[in-house]
């Protein structure tokens, strides 16, 4: 059965410090691969997505993902870190073939002063 | 551009009373709809998906019920809410299997 774990349940950083979140999919295939953030009381909105080609996607807010075949991972990225991406983080994956879009459990990242 | 409505925004109702959440699709047809809940401190778990008038897929079976009276119009609805119905529901919509969901606001439910 397809699935995406997200390891980090909660992840804090420092204003300014580098940022990776991770992101790992089961699959028989590269699936279309996304990233969404989600503000509190808020729906959530898409940060980028993968769906061929380069494997390093650039996304808004700053963010980029890099897919990686070979460690079924889709990790998060961005290079310094403001007190407004403090948010949760879902990592979802969907079947190139069809179907549902799949979740992973999230990643709220605390960012500190 | 397309734009996506939901509402109410925030609701409290009594255990045992009916429930309607309404979301409407602006700017695209014949779109995918979707439902979710998001429990505290949990994740996204999908409750119905539609893709097309009148196609509604039941992923979990529950208290709640979905339909897709218009094109553009997807609702989420219970004859009697349960304490375990509270929580965070979101409408969300893709055009195609191969696009991205994109998500309403949510509506925060609380039964009491």
């Amino acid at each position: 059965a397809q699935s995406v774990t997200q390891p980090d349940i909660h992840i804090t950083v420092s204003e300014g410090a580098s940022l990776e979140l991770r992101c790992n999919y089961s699959y028989g295939a590269t699936p279309y691969l996304f990233w969404y953030v989600q503000s509190p009381g808020q729906g959530l909105q898409l940060l980028l997505k993968y769906f061929s080609g380069d494997t390093l996607v650039q996304g808004i807010k700053g963010f980029e993902a890099e897919f990686k075949r070979s460690q079924s991972s889709f990790n998060l990225r961005k290079p310094s870190v403001h007190w407004s991406d403090a948010a949760e983080y879902f990592c979802a994956v969907a079947p190139t073939q069809g179907g549902k879009l799949i979740f992973g459990q999230g990643t709220e990242l605390s960012v500190k002063p | 551009s397309q734009t996506i409505h939901q509402w109410p925004a925030t609701l409290v109702q009594p255990v045992g009373s009916p429930l309607s959440l309404e979301c409407t699709v602006e700017g695209t047809s014949n779109p995918n709809l979707y439902w979710y809940r998001q429990a505290a401190g949990r994740g996204l778990q999908l409750l119905f998906y539609s893709v097309g008038i009148g196609q509604i897929s039941s992923e979990v079976p529950q208290n709640l019920s979905a339909s897709r009276p218009q094109d553009r119009q997807f609702i989420l609805s219970s004859k009697k809410l349960l304490l375990s119905d509270s929580g965070f529901y979101l409408c969300a919509w893709r055009r195609d299997y191969g696009s991205p969901l994109h998500f309403g606001n949510g509506t925060r439910l609380t039964v009491t």
